[in-house]
């Protein structure tokens, strides 16, 4: 029973570019919540997606980033024309909606933008 | 606006020692709260989940206590190990139903053998 899979473990990308941050649920779990953590800081809320809908964005940059849950395949975090201040751990979670089971989360991405 | 902090900042013990994490909450109105462990640079594990009608919850020699009225948690490591050396975070899910964890920035831990 494979975990929370978050794909790449480690992105450089150069300033201007894009970035595809990728995300498995565990199994039985439709909810997906994805988190950014600054060096030095705590762990920052960005989105949370159910398959097909956003459910809340309020912690999402309204400019630049994107996320979706599709039907089929992972969950996707976009970000675009990245800047150095993206830098960051993205980790996602996800959960069985309706139990307030807690989360399980990924071992994240570690993007560096040079 | 929920705020969660974590004291102390980093702590440094000998092994075998017993030791108590706080955590504190300024908005009592929580759904449950959660525990969690991270290694540099690795993803969070989770170690205890308190729901909020629940006072305390217990895995080996972990043990985490919640006081919602207080608005405080504390994690009691037993017996503590070089191993557990980690960065260990609260995170509180508030009532609204939207499953958003406000985390605090942690607490880092050394157990020096």
């Amino acid at each position: 029973n494979a975990g929370v899979m978050q794909n790449p473990r480690h992105l450089v990308r150069r300033r201007g570019q894009e970035a595809r941050l990728r995300c498995s649920p565990m199994k039985g779990h439709s909810h997906v919540y994805w988190y950014r953590q600054l060096p030095e800081e705590g762990l920052k809320f960005m989105v949370y997606l159910q398959k097909e809908n956003i459910i809340d964005e309020s912690g999402m940059p309204k400019e630049r980033f994107s996320a979706e849950f599709p039907k089929e395949g992972p969950s996707i975090l976009r970000i675009q024309q990245v800047v150095r201040g993206d830098s960051a751990a993205y980790f996602c979670a996800s959960s069985s909606a309706g139990t307030g089971d807690g989360y399980t989360f990924g071992s994240g991405t570690r993007l560096t933008v040079v | 606006k929920q705020e969660v902090t974590q004291i102390p900042a980093a702590l440094s013990v000998p092994e075998g020692e017993n030791l108590v994490l706080n955590c504190s909450f300024t908005d009592s109105a929580i759904y449950n709260l959660q525990w969690f462990r991270q290694d540099p640079g690795k993803g969070l594990t989770s170690l205890l989940l308190i729901q909020s009608s629940q006072r305390e919850q217990t895995s080996g020699r972990l043990n985490a206590s919640l006081d919602k009225s207080s608005g405080r948690s504390t994690l009691y490591i037993a017996a503590s190990q070089p191993g557990d050396s980690a960065t260990y975070l609260c995170a509180v899910e508030g009532t609204s139903g939207t499953y958003k964890y406000i985390f605090g920035t942690g607490t880092r831990l050394k157990v020096l053998a």
